[in-house]
């Protein structure tokens, strides 16, 4: 079955980086785009980023571009993001979530999520 | 950017109610729009796609309709388990956005 599983989250300082990965299992990882969409405590979802199945095509959202950096391996079956310049804002559960194998549309698989806390 | 608006924020409702949830975007995206199911401490679930088609293994008591920048999700037969918060997202164009939310909580 498919399986998204995040990690990398952690309490860090204002200005510091982190940088957060995603495993998949349970389908070709090659074949899909994927995203990165994070939620802040107690508030809705926010598209962040994604990367398209080939590892060529990227977006992101303007509140995270020229800070945050998407990626894969996919001979790791692994997504990151590597995220700079970190801001209080910037607090929120951070999610991947596998799009599809023509394009980031919808979202049908998505991590259990991991946490990461921007404070001083 | 298009805004994706959700009405009500929050519902209440009894099991075997049928509920609607309804979802506006502030400009045309013909069918691009789906629909999530979010429990607390949970990732978002997929629950409609494509504004009407059902995601497998989703219970056909959950149905979308619309298109154009109006859309609704209905649940004929509200269960237990249906008590979450939902969300609508657009895939016409970037950034995907998503709507506000809307709890649909125990009367």
């Amino acid at each position: 079955q498919v399986q998204l599983v995040e990690s990398g989250g952690d309490l860090v300082k204002p200005g510091g980086s982190l940088r957060l990965s995603c495993g998949a299992s349970g389908f070709i990882f090659s074949d899909y785009y994927m995203s990165w969409i994070r939620q802040a405590p107690g508030k809705g979802l926010e598209w962040i980023s994604y990367i398209s199945s080939s590892g060529y095509v990227i977006n992101y959202a303007d509140s995270v571009r020229g800070r945050f950096t998407i990626s894969r391996d996919s001979a790791k079956n692994s997504l990151y993001l590597q995220m700079n310049s970190l801001g209080v804002e910037d607090t929120a559960i951070y999610y991947c979530a596998r799009g599809g194998v023509a394009g980031d549309y919808f979202f049908d698989y998505w991590g259990p999520g991991t946490l990461v806390t921007v404070s001083s | 950017d298009i805004q994706m608006t959700q009405l009500p924020s929050t519902l209440s409702a009894s099991v075997g109610d049928r509920v609607t949830i309804t979802c506006r975007a502030s400009e045309s995206i013909s069918s691009w729009l789906a629909w999530y199911q979010q429990k607390p401490g949970k990732a978002p679930k997929l629950l409609i796609y494509m504004a009407s088609r059902l995601q497998s293994g989703v219970p056909s008591r959950f149905s979308g309709s619309g298109s154009g920048a109006e859309f609704t999700l209905t649940v004929n037969g509200l269960q237990p388990d249906d008590f979450a918060v939902y969300y609508c997202q657009q895939y016409d164009r970037y950034p995907r956005t998503f709507g506000q939310g809307t709890k649909v909580e125990f009367k």
